[in-house]
């Protein structure tokens, strides 16, 4: 069974840098064509993706957040780990990951096809 | 950079009735890599349609979803009560990974 867990500090000040972690299980983050993204929700919102963590160690960011985002990953500890700086109360929210799903069998490219439960992030002082 | 346009924003309709959500790319998706989600209150998204058309494991066959290069629809054949969600479309073809902004669907 494919699983995907966030977990990271429910309350963050402003200015401070949040570090949330994405704890995979039942795929390795090896697998070809397989990655991760990092979403968020605010509350009341729609889904903002963020960055992605590809199989071959590619990464890619939002545009408009390109310059506070950093993914990295443990493939031995089953791991992607999204950091952001300059944390602000506008970046309260559910923070989500999800894998993209890929079938070497048949070739088929999923989309986000497992997401973890998400984790909830407050800025405030 | 993609931008994806859901239309309706909200959508208001009666067990049994068809529902007809719209998805519109600002550039043609690569390979059709566009996925619908449906997300109920308090809980993460789920996959309904990836590749335009292809229903995800364990999705009822009254959810399809059609389309191709900038223009996708998600159809629901016959309204049932648990639909009630925001449906968001993605194009995951080439990054970043955009989102529309989401349909609300109600039931009268």
């Amino acid at each position: 069974q494919v699983t995907l867990k966030e977990s990271g500090p429910v309350l963050v000040k402003p200015t401070e840098t949040l570090t949330l972690t994405c704890t995979v299980s039942g795929f390795s983050l090896s697998n070809a064509r397989m990655g991760v993204s990092w979403i968020r929700q605010p509350p009341g919102k729609a889904l903002e993706w963020l960055a992605h963590s590809f199989s071959n160690d590619e990464k890619s960011y939002s545009t408009s957040l390109k310059s506070r985002l950093t993914i990295s990953k443990d493939t031995s500890k089953s791991q992607v780990v999204l950091t952001m700086t300059n944390m602000d109360p506008v970046d309260t929210a559910t923070y989500y990951c999800a894998r993209r799903g890929y079938s070497a069998y048949d070739e088929v490219h999923y989309g986000m096809d497992v997401w973890g439960q998400g984790t909830t992030v407050t800025v405030s002082s | 950079e993609f931008v994806l346009s859901q239309s309706p924003g909200t959508l208001s309709l009666s067990p049994g009735e068809r529902a007809t959500l719209s998805c519109r790319a600002s550039q043609s998706v690569s390979s059709n890599y566009l996925a619908w989600y449906q997300q109920k209150p308090g809980q993460a998204p789920r996959l309904l349609i990836y590749g335009a058309s292809s229903r995800a494991t364990g999705i009822p066959e009254r959810f399809s979803g059609s389309g191709s290069g900038t223009d996708f629809t998600l159809t629901i054949s016959r309204l049932e009560p648990e639909d009630i969600a925001v449906y968001y479309c993605q194009q995951y073809g080439n990054s970043p990974y955009t989102f529309g902004q989401g349909t609300k669907l109600e039931i009268k």
